[in-house]
């Protein structure tokens, strides 16, 4: 199955400064790759995401950029805020029988000091 | 409505216990998941089901038993379960298998199994 890794497993930045987490994956036949943040105690949230045939999508500050040749991808969280301190997983879907699902790093704890 | 409703929020439950996690959704969507979470870790995949039907068991054991009642309820049995299956239960729901959508997360449902 698909393969996903996550790095930074931590990222403590000032606030105000600029994030950046990425991902890899393995198999080339991934056309969805979501980003979820959770904030502890919570449920995870879906807050940007993006498909194969797009290099790169913007929501205010939250990008995410797709390179499919090298098979990864990132986060980028600009003027980051406390508020912005979660843990964000990254995914990649699967593909024939495991269509639907979703195959998630391990996580980026991300802290952002005021 | 642009929930998943899960409960309860939290169980206790003896290792020779018989309960019941219940999960709602009233956006339509026709796929339906349960996830594991353990603290500092990525969701797991249990199960998928697809328009009803169960369409991915991710090896559990059988001591968890899902049932879809129908397009908007998704049940997770629970019997003489261990204390090593104390972890978040994330039930969560996208459009449709067939294209890969994000999902919508419910709030879980904490576990602990004494």
């Amino acid at each position: 199955g698909e393969n996903v890794e996550q790095h930074p497993s931590t990222l403590s930045v000032q606030e105000g400064d600029s994030a950046v987490i990425k991902c890899t994956y393995s198999d080339s036949a991934s056309n969805y790759f979501p980003w979820y943040k959770q904030e502890l105690g919570k449920r995870p949230q879906l807050i940007i995401d993006i498909r194969s045939n797009v290099g790169e999508k913007k929501d205010q500050r939250i990008a995410v950029t797709l390179n499919k040749t090298a098979k990864h991808f990132s986060l980028h969280i600009t003027e980051t805020q406390p508020e912005d301190s979660a843990v964000y997983f990254c995914a990649a879907s699967g593909r024939g029988s495991t269509l639907g699902r979703l195959y998630f790093g391990r996580g980026t704890q991300l802290t952002v000091w005021p | 409505d642009t929930e998943v409703t899960q409960t309860p929020k939290h169980l206790v439950m003896g290792m020779t216990n018989k309960k019941s996690l219940k999960c709602e959704q009233h956006m339509g969507h026709r796929a339906m998941y349960w996830y594991k979470q353990k603290a500092k870790k990525p969701p797991e995949l249990m199960f998928v089901y697809s328009y009803e039907k169960l369409s991915i068991n991710e090896s559990v054991p059988s001591r968890f038993s899902p049932e879809c009642p129908n397009s908007s309820l998704l049940n997770l049995h629970l019997h003489a379960l261990q204390p090593e299956d104390s972890a978040l239960y994330l039930c969560a729901s996208s459009q449709e298998t067939t294209v890969n959508y994000g999902y919508t997360f419910g709030s879980g449902t904490r576990l602990t199994v004494v």
